[in-house]
């Protein structure tokens, strides 16, 4: 089975711009993550999508994110504007319905850098 | 709250020796510990995870891990380095009940010297 596609794998974009994330989890997977690791830190949670709920969003860092998952399939996670402080590498994961944070898949992540 | 503590962001070890990588954890529940890996240009790998069944663990790739409770310490150890570990390991926590997100350590970058 495909794993969880994330792209694009690198993105450039000058302070102020606009940058959209996207992640493919594995068909079937309910609970679709999103983590962010700035540089040299620890990995941390932005938000969970059961289906297409938010289920929990208290990692979002301000208002500049936002997070959809349409239809409950692919996600994607958009930075307006983006500031210097964004630049880092984001992973989405996901798992069966019912199983949690226990059991999952990572993507490749998306690496973000801000000018 | 939960929180991981990786010892060391950077440990380098001769090929055929033993990897020791420190991890310790604060959690006023019963946790379940992972250890995940990172190898370059991919994404997080599950090496293993403690789930309350047996305290030592085995992972793939001859990795294991032993969860102390008296220690909060969830170590990783391999008993002889491949050139092909070297990469990023990483020690996160999670609590029983909600289960929905990982608190991740800071990482520890593993070189391994031919």
């Amino acid at each position: 089975e495909a794993g969880v596609t994330q792209f694009p794998s690198h993105s450039v974009i000058e302070k102020g711009q606009t940058v959209t994330l996207r992640c493919d989890p594995i068909s079937g997977h309910d609970n679709l993550y999103w983590y962010r690791r700035v540089m040299g830190k620890e990995i941390k949670f932005l938000l969970h999508f059961v289906k297409e709920s938010k289920q929990d969003e208290s990692g979002m860092p301000n208002n500049r994110f936002l997070a959809e998952r349409t239809g409950g399939t692919y996600s994607t996670l958009k930075v307006q504007p983006a500031e210097l402080e964004d630049s880092g590498v984001y992973f989405c994961a996901s798992s069966p319905p019912a199983t949690g944070a226990n059991v999952l898949t990572f993507g490749a992540g998306s690496r973000l850098t801000v000018l | 709250a939960q929180s991981v503590t990786q010892l060391g962001s950077h440990v380098s070890v001769s090929e055929g020796a033993l990897v020791l990588l420190r991890c310790n954890y604060s959690s006023s529940v019963p946790p379940y510990l992972f250890w995940y890996v990172q190898y370059p240009n991919q994404g997080l790998q599950l090496l293993l995870k403690y789930t309350s069944a047996a305290t030592l663990v085995k992972g793939i790739n001859g990795f294991e891990a032993e969860f102390k409770k008296s220690e909060t310490s969830f170590h990783l150890t391999k008993p002889s380095a491949h050139m092909s570990d070297a990469a990023e390991y990483f020690c996160a926590v999670s609590d029983l009940r909600g289960a929905q997100k990982l608190v991740f350590g800071q990482g520890t970058r593993l070189t391994i010297n031919p």
